[in-house]
């Protein structure tokens, strides 16, 4: 499984744009990266998904370099409310493969 | 569609006790996860279930926990006995079996062990 290495936590003020980079060197072939949130009391909620370049829905965007060695996730303007834990993953969900979850990062928006 | 589903909500027992915990994957989720959570970590995968077999049960404690999903659909997650450092957030997940599909969690239930 691969291993991810994410800061333990950041701060923001609010409306600013926030990039939580994830490092993951030995990532595999068949792996892609998926970013998870969560709340206080709430289980984590995923964000997005990608395998290489960019991706981008209506809450995130995801970006990954060629060598797939690391990823950032980006969080645009931000309010009070993204305040949580994210969570980088890379491996495979679904059929016989599985994630690990790391400690994640700490976000804490700031008024 | 309906999310994962997952009782009870809260659980406080004595050391020694035996607790269970159910879950309700989303309709046709063929896999699905048990992960116990600490609080100031993340979740770490107790066992994982495709339909009703298992495929991952390596940081199972069986000397104390054991999980079944009869019918490949609802599952359970038994302790007994329970020890004070089982007080954490177990959560339920459900994916689907195809492609990379992510992670849909529940809620979780919070355990307090006196």
């Amino acid at each position: 499984l691969a291993k991810t290495t994410q800061p333990i936590s950041m701060d923001s003020y609010e409306g600013q744009e926030v990039n939580i980079t994830c490092s993951h060197n030995n990532i595999a072939t068949n792996d892609y990266i998926t970013w998870y949130q969560q709340f206080p009391s709430q289980g984590p909620r995923f964000i997005i998904q990608g395998y290489k370049t960019k991706v981008t829905n209506e809450v995130a965007s995801l970006f990954i370099p060629a060598d797939r060695k690391s990823s950032t996730l980006s969080l645009p303007r931000v309010s009070l409310s993204d305040t949580a834990v994210y969570y980088c993953l890379v491996g495979a969900s679904g059929g016989y493969q599985k994630v690990t979850f790391g400690t994640g990062t700490k976000l804490q928006v700031i008024p | 569609e309906a999310g994962v589903a997952q009782s009870p909500r809260y659980k406080i027992i004595e050391k020694r006790q035996s607790v269970a915990f159910w879950c309700n994957p989303i309709s046709g989720h063929a896999t699905l996860y048990w992960y116990q959570q600490i609080l100031g970590q993340g979740p770490k995968l107790l066992i994982q279930f495709q339909n009703n077999g298992v495929v991952d049960d390596s940081q199972l404690p069986k000397d104390r926990f054991s999980a079944e999903r009869l019918k490949g659909v609802d599952s359970t997650l038994k302790i007994q006995p329970a020890k004070l450092e089982d007080s954490a957030v177990y959560l339920c997940a459900s994916s689907n079996f195809l492609g990379n599909q992510p992670q849909h969690f529940g809620d979780g239930t919070r355990l307090s062990i006196l």
